[in-house]
């Protein structure tokens, strides 16, 4: 696609409820980031995929938040059990093989009630 | 871990007003430096990337500046205008390979006409 693609763009779910975020990256881009991004801070680093595989998970916070890429293409980022502090703008990028540009989707706003 | 900070965290300047954007990072082992423009409720959208060998780079109005050693870079606007208002955050690229990037919370830029 021209520019990177995420889905829903808005949700609002129940506290303890499971959400699933989907991110779609520009075309023929190999590595795709997640991040989160709370009020008035900048993003904070979740998890960085390089192909299908999970190159840095580090900034995942707990064992609620996962996430996959199994095609090496589009990704989905998981939440278990939501809570309220999980609201927040998630945001996705994309990047080049031969690139360092990082490229971002417009992003997922999740509110849990 | 690489802290990032910007300043000013707020800045309204008249159209026309030339600026400088402020950014410092704590670890001067950095891959490259990127400057974002984020527009409310929307998305980043890259503006400028220096490697980490470079002292600057430009495009159009927008010149940014870095120097690795002392853990700095400046965004310079030259001649502002409303549009130009916006969020501005750098963010820096840690080490000798590509991999996440740590965020500064912003400035946060209104031009007024």
């Amino acid at each position: 696609g021209a520019g990177v693609s995420q889905t829903p763009s808005n949700k609002v779910t129940e506290k303890g409820k499971y959400v699933e975020l989907r991110c779609d990256p520009i075309s023929g881009h190999t590595a795709l980031y997640w991040y989160r991004q709370s009020l008035g801070q900048g993003p904070e680093f979740l998890i960085y995929f390089q192909g299908t595989g999970a190159a840095d998970d580090s900034g995942l916070p707990n064992d609620r938040f996962f996430a996959v890429r199994p095609e090496g293409s589009v990704s989905t980022l998981k939440i278990q059990r939501t809570e309220r502090g999980d609201s927040a703008v998630y945001l996705c990028a994309s990047r080049g093989n031969r690139e360092s540009e990082l490229f971002f989707g417009e992003g997922s706003r999740l509110t849990v009630l | 871990k690489q802290e990032v900070t910007q300043i000013p965290a707020a800045l309204s300047v008249p159209e026309g007003e030339n600026l400088v954007l402020n950014c410092s990072f704590t670890d001067s082992a950095i891959y490259n430096l990127q400057w974002f423009r984020q527009d409310p409720g929307k998305g980043l959208t890259s503006l400028l990337l220096i490697q980490s060998s470079q002292r600057e780079q430009t495009s159009g109005r927008l010149n940014a500046s870095l120097d690795k050693s002392s853990g700095r870079s400046t965004l310079y606007i030259a001649a502002s205008q409303p549009g130009d208002s916006a969020t501005y955050l750098c963010a820096v690229g840690r080490g000798s390979t590509l991999g996440r990037l740590y965020f500064g919370r912003g400035t946060q830029l209104t031009v007024w006409p």
